[in-house]
Formats: structure tokens, C-alpha cells, sequence
């Protein structure tokens, strides 16, 4: 069975700086991974996402993750932190999917809720 | 292009009733999923339809029961209602063939007295 743990439960960093959050899997395989983002009340922004090729990924808002399969890692990374950031983010993974077959079936981490300090 | 539209936004029922939630996917997409979220457990997968047929299911009792039809909306409905399915449901729509993108609705909000 797959698993997702993302350490730090919450995040703090000052506007400007270096965000980093960690996502770590659990996988038979290498899977399919994901970053998603939610703000207050609303449902999940997909951030990027890493199926195959390159393992260096650009998603939206200037953040970025990278695979690195021998540490089963996907952490995300913002060069530069601004207020609007402020959310919970999400990693989650999915299989590979059957042969004939794909399976959308995400599993997540528990979320990082990241506070940006002015 | 409209994203996905779930409704109604807000709901409140007491214990023993029963629910029903709709999502509308994204124009084209086939596959609707719904995800469960609470405080304590995080995000749960609850199932998956694609063409109008379960094509996966997570592990929660069969309270919770799903559907969809031909032009691809879906429905989820859980029956008597216990005060611990009080959570966020969300759907999420993708063309359910090739990409594995899901992209979320802004869920609804279901409270149970």
C-alpha cells in the first residue's frame, strides 16, 4: 500500500525566504506524485506534478519539486516566500495504474500548513 | 473552460438522516472522484467513477454510496447519518484515460447534529 508523510505539520518563514516542505512516499514503484494547494475554504489547487521524464518540475506560483527516487522524495521549494502563499499543502501520490488500466485513486500526506511572517 | 461545480456548498443534518451531494465535472472529463476530509483523518479517497461505472472504491462503510451518469455529473449520497461524517467532500474530474490530473471542486460543507 502506498503512503505519503510530509514532515512538519506546519511551516513558518519570514516574507522573502526559502520555503521547503517535505514529502516523502511509500511506493512498491515509483508513482505518480503530486502538490496541491488549499486556501481557507475552498477545495485543492493543483501546484505540479511529476509522471515522468525530467524530475525537476516547475509548477505555478514560482514553486518547484523535485523527484529524487533513491530518498523517495518529492519536496517542494519557493525561492522566495510571499503572504499569499500562506495555505496548506497537500503531497499525494497514485499508482501507475494496472496494465489497460490507470487508477485515480490520490493518496495524500497529512498537509503543511505554511505561515508567512511580514 | 468551467471548473468543477459541487452543491449545495453548505449543509447541515442531524443523525440518522440521509445526504446527497452532486458534482459536475469539468466539460469532457469522465472520471469523478470524491475525497472525504476531516481534521483527524486527513483526505480520504471514497471512490471513483469513470463512464458511469465504480472503478474504485475506498474503505469506508457502505453508508456511503456513489453514482454516475451518462453525462459524466455524480452523486454521492450517504445514508443515516453519524455525527463522525462531518467533513469537507470533495470532487475532483479528470479525463480519466492517459492523465492522471484531477482537479478539485470547492467541496461542501457537511454538518451533522
Amino acid at each position: 500500500a502506498q503512503s505519503v508523510t510530509q514532515l512538519g505539520s506546519h511551516v513558518s518563514v519570514s516574507e522573502g525566504a526559502l520555503v521547503l516542505l517535505r514529502c516523502n512516499y511509500s511506493s512498491s514503484v515509483p508513482p505518480y506524485l503530486f502538490w496541491y494547494v488549499q486556501y481557507p475554504n475552498q477545495g485543492l489547487q493543483l501546484l505540479l506534478k511529476y509522471t515522468t521524464g525530467a524530475t525537476l518540475v516547475k509548477g505555478i506560483n514560482g514553486f518547484e519539486a523535485e523527484f529524487k527516487k533513491s530518498e523517495t522524495s518529492f519536496h517542494l521549494t519557493k525561492p522566495s516566500a510571499h503572504m499569499s502563499d500562506a495555505a496548506e499543502y497537500f503531497c499525494a501520490v497514485s499508482d501507475r495504474g494496472r496494465s489497460g488500466g490507470s487508477n485515480y485513486k490520490l493518496t495524500f500526506g497529512k498537509g503543511t500548513l505554511l505561515t508567512v511572517n511580514p | 473552460k468551467a471548473g468543477v461545480t459541487q452543491t449545495p456548498r453548505y449543509l447541515i443534518k442531524t443523525r440518522g438522516q440521509q445526504v446527497t451531494l452532486s458534482c459536475s465535472p469539468i466539460s469532457g472529463h469522465r472520471s469523478v472522484s470524491w475525497y472525504q476530509q476531516t481534521p483527524g483523518q486527513g483526505l480520504q479517497f471514497l471512490f471513483e467513477y469513470f463512464s458511469e461505472t465504480q472503478r474504485n472504491k475506498g474503505n469506508f462503510p457502505g453508508r456511503f454510496s456513489g453514482r454516475q451518469f451518462s453525462n459524466s455529473r455524480s452523486e454521492m449520497n450517504v445514508s443515516t447519518l453519524e455525527l463522525g461524517d462531518s467533513a469537507l467532500y470533495l470532487c475532483a474530474s479528470s479525463f480519466g484515460q492517459g492523465t492522471t490530473t484531477q482537479y478539485f471542486g470547492p467541496g461542501t460543507r457537511l454538518t451533522v447534529l
